[in-house]
């Protein structure tokens, strides 16, 4: 299996500050990578395909980005709406894997 | 509007079988791959396998080989997810989704059921 190792876990940060999340891949994955947002009690949502395409409707604030094997989520702008977990997800393989999650909280 | 609708939660007892079913609206359901996977407590995403709901193909985790059935039927527009031998390990929440962005089932999951909570317990 592809193995996806997200870091941080968690972090906290403030409205307005810049974060990034990073998804290391065990192998090449050719930027088939997705990311989503969960809420508490709600399904993950879509943010990112394909490394760095926007999903329709999602804020511009979030791109996505690769170097090498290693994909980033960035958030540039933190708004309150954003305080979530994040998931990266790799669809390369025959059975997608997904990264352990990074809550981002409110310092 | 496109949207998937699981079936409500279970509670099983250990050894016993579990059926979830997934209704899709707003496309073709033939049309994409849908791909179920389930979120633990305290665990990652796990992908239980997907279906071809055109073809009836299927491909399933490894670590549900033989306990694992994945159907799809086309009048109903209604996917189901088979899981038997049940064990409390297997409590969570089980999601299907669609993989509509990318090539069959290489594709990010764009559309997602809302999730039937899994409840394994003597």
């Amino acid at each position: 299996d592809i193995q996806m190792t997200q870091s941080p876990s968690s972090l906290s940060a403030s409205v307005g500050d810049r974060v990034t999340v990073t998804c290391r891949a065990s192998e090449d994955i050719y930027k088939s990578v997705a990311w989503y947002q969960q809420v508490p009690g709600k399904a993950p949502k879509v943010l990112l395909y394909a490394a760095s395409i926007l999903e329709s409707g999602v804020p511009s604030r979030f791109s996505g980005s690769v170097s090498g094997t290693t994909y980033s989520l960035t958030i540039s702008s933190l708004q309150p709406e954003d305080f979530a977990t994040y998931y990266c997800q790799q669809y390369y393989s025959l059975l997608a894997t997904f990264g352990g999650g990074t809550k981002v909280e409110i310092k | 509007q496109v949207h998937l609708v699981q079936s409500g939660a279970e509670v099983k007892k250990p050894g016993a079988s579990l059926k979830v079913s997934c209704k899709t609206f707003g496309y073709t359901f033939s049309a994409y791959h849908l791909v179920w996977v389930r979120q633990a407590p305290g665990q990652r995403f796990e992908c239980l396998g997907w279906i071809n709901p055109y073809t009836g193909e299927t491909q399933y985790g490894q670590a549900f080989q033989g306990r694992v059935s994945l159907t799809g039927d086309r009048s109903l527009s209604t996917a189901f997810m088979d899981l038997s031998r049940l064990t409390s390990d297997d409590t969570a929440i089980y999601y299907c989704a669609r993989a509509g962005r990318g090539y069959e089932h290489h594709g990010a999951l764009d559309v997602w059921g809302q999730g039937t909570v899994v409840i394994v317990s003597s």
